[in-house]
């Protein structure tokens, strides 16, 4: 089993439109949480980390459940801008930090 | 704040050859600098972790002879490929963390490695 899972997507949306992004992770251990956003051919960018009471920015939500080791990322009215790769992430102490990614679940919006 | 450069940004080599890929942490210094791989269409995966003053961790089947890394400072890490081949063309991204800033990691701009 991997440690980070996510939906293979990809996802065809259009704009306007709600999409949810769900991650599973398989240590218990993990302490951290994040959402990046990666354009083809460059380096992940961070979009968001992720606590247990959920956070909000702008037009993204993310949550965590540490009972079911689940992750989301909801993001709502959906722009022509954010396509792109969204890659769930956790790391933790027990692994010196290090931060494992899910395979990334790319998104198309269509106009 | 918080900013990771890598050189080269990009590097086309023959096969046979030894290619030396530098990560620096420019405003910050990085306790722990981590190499990734990522091949087209798959995500990132971890090649090593490293830590600075001490021999780098590999991940399970990375060959430690063939991706030599080296964190002789608190802002440097490079990566060595050694003897490069053709499947090694990939694109190389390495993350820094900031021991005062918690758990999060900043990115490096990758390096595209092709070998002929």
């Amino acid at each position: 089993r991997k440690e980070v899972e996510q939906d293979p997507g990809p996802f065809n949306v259009p704009e306007g439109a709600t999409v949810a992004f769900n991650c599973t992770y398989s240590n218990s251990a993990s302490q951290s949480f994040f959402w990046y956003r990666q354009d083809c051919r460059k380096e992940p960018k961070l979009l968001m980390s992720v606590y247990s009471s959920g956070n909000e920015d702008g037009r993204f939500t993310a949550q965590l459940n540490r009972a079911s080791q689940y992750i989301s990322l909801l993001i709502r009215d959906s722009k022509l801008s954010d396509s792109a790769t969204y890659l769930c992430a956790v790391n933790g102490r027990a692994g010196g930090f290090k931060t494992i990614f899910g395979a990334g679940t790319r998104l198309f919006v269509k106009a | 704040g918080a900013v990771v450069s890598q050189h080269p940004s990009w590097v086309i080599c023959k096969s046979g050859t030894s290619v030396k890929i530098e990560c620096r942490s420019l405003d910050f210094q990085a306790t722990t600098m981590f190499w990734y791989r990522q091949f087209p269409k798959q995500s990132l995966m971890l090649m090593a972790t490293s830590n600075e003053g001490s021999k780098a961790t590999y991940e399970q089947g990375v060959e430690k002879d063939k991706f030599l890394i080296n964190h002789a400072s608190l802002t440097l890490s490079t990566l060595t490929v050694t003897s490069a081949h053709p499947e090694d063309s990939s694109f190389y991204i390495c993350s820094a963390r900031d021991g005062t800033r918690g758990n999060e990691q900043f990115f490096g701009p990758g390096t595209r490695l092709t070998v002929l």
